[in-house]
């Protein structure tokens, strides 16, 4: 079946820090990789997501890359913000029939992420 | 600017209550699930349904039944409330148009569900 592990937390960082948040995955297919964010008492925010290997998602300073060789989909920000803090994550879709994902999502465990000032 | 709306936010039950989670979604979304949500474990799926009429189950859907009679609305019933069922729960939805892969899958903000 597929699977997702995420780096163990808390991370705790100071502001400008640079912050990665590594994910592996296991799948059967072809999935599609996303990362998710959860702030402070609300549900979960598409953070950015690749759909097929060596794709790259950005949105608000974070990146990952689609590394299908290491099936990773690591999570990189160059100088984090204390509104970053969250907790972080990471999941795939794969393909159903038809190849949709159906909306059904595998996530990791998350990482909760504090930065101080 | 509705997206995916849940109620009630919060909620306590005793054991053996029964009580539905709403969720409904003004995006015309084919596909709509439910997610629980656990320390250190992630979000688990409970169950999904790919349009009005159908559903099937996910990862953990004993004690949990839903229905999907409009393609708004997604309903989750507790038959009878256990405190394993302590969790956060999140309504999510997408759609089909995005054709195929990558769908963004929009989630509600969450219901906070405690039994005891």
């Amino acid at each position: 079946g597929n699977s997702v592990t995420q780096m163990e937390g808390p991370v705790t960082l100071s502001e400008e820090a640079f912050l990665t948040i590594n994910c592996t995955y296991t799948a059967t297919g072809y999935p599609s990789l996303f990362w998710y964010v959860q702030y402070p008492g609300e549900g979960l925010q598409l953070l950015l997501k690749a759909t097929k290997a060596d794709d790259k998602g950005s949105n608000k300073g974070f990146e990952a890359t689609y590394r299908k060789e290491t099936t990773s989909f690591h999570l990189e920000k160059g100088s984090v913000q204390v509104s970053d803090s969250a907790v972080y994550f990471c999941a795939l879709s794969d393909l159903g029939a038809g190849g949709t994902s159906y909306g059904k999502l595998t996530f990791g465990q998350g990482t909760i992420l504090t930065v101080h000032p | 600017n509705a997206g995916v709306t849940q109620t009630p936010k919060f909620q306590v039950l005793k054991t053996g209550q029964s009580m539905t989670l709403q969720c409904a979604q003004d995006m015309n979304h084919e596909y709509m699930s439910w997610y629980r949500q656990d320390p250190g474990m992630g979000l688990r799926l409970i169950h999904y349904s790919v349009g009005a009429g159908i559903t099937d189950q996910g990862e953990v859907p004993n004690g949990y039944n839903v229905s999907r009679s409009t393609t708004e609305d997604f309903p989750l019933r507790l038959l009878s409330a256990a405190p394993s069922q302590t969790s956060v729960y999140f309504c999510a939805s997408s759609s089909l148009l995005d054709r195929g892969i990558g769908n963004t899958i929009y989630f509600g903000e969450g219901s906070w569900l405690t039994v005891v």
